[in-house]
């Protein structure tokens, strides 16, 4: 298998502009998970998807976060306007309800908002 | 609520000695804790899992430990090698969790293996 597959790998982008993140699970899992990494928070749950319902949205920050699960392979957390603070490496990682809360992660998606 | 505290400064050992991190939880004995790999630019890793009842966990050269008295796990690297040089991330689910899906994760430690 391919593992979780993310996009964009790096993306610059302005203040105020719409950044899309872009996930595959792997073929299979039935739970996703965004999640968001920076040196002073570490790793944040942002929603976690199961059977592509949003089970628990607590994590996102803000409504200009939103984040949707159309079919059992695609996932996009969308940020708009997005703001510096923003900037942090965005990981996707899928589960399968079998392996209990062994979660695969992708390579992650590092943004950077100038 | 629950807190996970990792050692935050890096951790620098020999070739061939053995590597031990440190994940200290407060509050309620998790269900199981989880220890994750993550090399600088990449996602984390699963390593190895480690229920409530059990007390030790191995894989290769890979050793768990879980005291709940300390509320305490520790994490083992046994003849450790410049490859095992990464950042060592510890999670634990709640217990009760059913479904719920939500880790509590630590900060991590980076390990440095120097040759």
């Amino acid at each position: 298998d391919a593992g979780v597959i993310q996009s964009p790998r790096h993306e610059v982008t302005e203040m105020g502009q719409e950044v899309t993140l872009r996930c595959k699970p792997i073929s299979g899992h039935d739970y996703l998970f965004w999640y968001r990494q920076t040196m002073m928070r570490g790793l944040e749950l942002l929603i976690y998807f199961n059977n592509n319902v949003p089970i628990d949205d607590s994590g996102m920050p803000e409504d200009r976060f939103s984040a949707k699960m159309p079919n059992a392979s695609f996932s996009t957390l969308k940020i708009q306007p997005s703001e510096p603070r923003d900037s942090a490496v965005y990981f996707c990682a899928s589960s399968h309800s079998a392996l209990g809360n062994t979660i695969y992660f992708g390579e992650g998606s590092w943004l950077t908002v100038v | 609520s629950q807190k996970i505290e990792q050692n935050s400064e890096a951790l620098n050992i020999q070739e061939g000695k053995t590597a031990t991190l440190t994940c200290n939880y407060t509050n309620y004995s998790p269900a199981y804790l989880q220890w994750y790999r993550q090399d600088p630019g990449r996602g984390p890793v699963f390593l190895l899992l480690i229920r409530e009842n059990e007390k030790e966990k191995r894989k290769e050269r890979l050793k768990v430990t879980f005291d709940t008295t300390l509320k305490q796990s520790l994490f083992h690297i046994t003849a450790s090698q410049p490859a095992d040089s990464a950042t060592y991330l510890c999670a634990l689910v709640p217990p009760n969790a059913g479904n719920n899906r939500k880790l509590i994760w630590g900060l991590g430690t980076s390990l440095a293996v120097n040759p």
